[in-house]
């Protein structure tokens, strides 16, 4: 199956920081979301984005599908953003979805 | 428009029992995902339906299936719990995989199993 590798694993910010995460997956994909996952569990979509870039407000996110990555731009960091980011990428003609360890963010007042 | 639903938001259970969880995907979602998320980890594909069909399965063992029912609903049954199936079960929808339109996945809140 194919590898999905975020990083950094963890992350600490001051309230206002920008960060970038970043999702490298081992071959080609058909689709591929940035997930945030609050401390409830939920998960909440953040992006489609199988290629180029997309923005939503403070944040953003490219993909370069031939160069196999993606990240994802957090600007002007709140609280609010605390919790785990999780890329996930479906193989192109296969039918398994796979999941990113993570990367957990903590925003600090 | 409602999203995805889950039932029930906690489990619990003893081992060699079984558990029963539930899912109703977005109107208008034919396809169902579950996964499981253990404390800590990332998430696990465990089934894919789409139209009533089983279309892939992750590596699990038989002891976890599944149904769609016709409205499009699912179940995920897993038999003979281990302490090890005690998790976060997570079931997504999205617009059919064919129908040529962005399949992005919603989930809902999730069903936390805990295995005494």
């Amino acid at each position: 199956g194919i590898q999905v590798e975020q990083s950094p694993p963890d992350l600490i910010l001051q309230e206002g920081a920008n960060s970038t995460l970043r999702c490298n997956f081992s071959d080609s994909v058909n689709n591929l979301q940035w997930f945030h996952q609050n401390p409830w569990g939920q998960l909440i979509n953040l992006f489609y984005i199988p290629s180029g870039t997309k923005q939503n407000g403070r944040l953003s996110a490219t993909t370069v599908a031939t160069e196999r990555y993606s990240l994802l731009y957090i600007s002007s960091s709140q609280t609010t953003d605390s919790g785990v980011y999780f890329c996930a990428v479906r193989e192109d003609n296969f039918n398994k979805f796979y999941f990113g360890s993570g990367t957990k963010l903590n925003v600090k007042p | 428009e409602a999203g995805v639903t889950q039932s029930p938001t906690h489990l619990i259970k003893t081992r060699g029992q079984q558990a029963t969880l539930r899912c109703s995907p977005i109107s208008g979602h034919t396809s169902v995902y579950w996964y499981q998320q253990a404390l800590g980890l990332g998430l696990q594909f465990l089934l894919w339906y789409d139209e009533g069909e089983e279309r892939n399965r992750g590596n699990f063992p038989p002891r976890f299936s599944g149904r769609q029912f016709p409205n499009y609903s699912s179940e995920l049954n897993v038999n003979a719990l281990e302490l090890e199936d005690s998790a976060l079960y997570l079931c997504a929808s999205s617009l059919p995989w064919a129908s040529g339109v962005t399949d992005t996945q919603y989930f809902g809140p999730g069903t936390r199993l805990t295995v005494l």
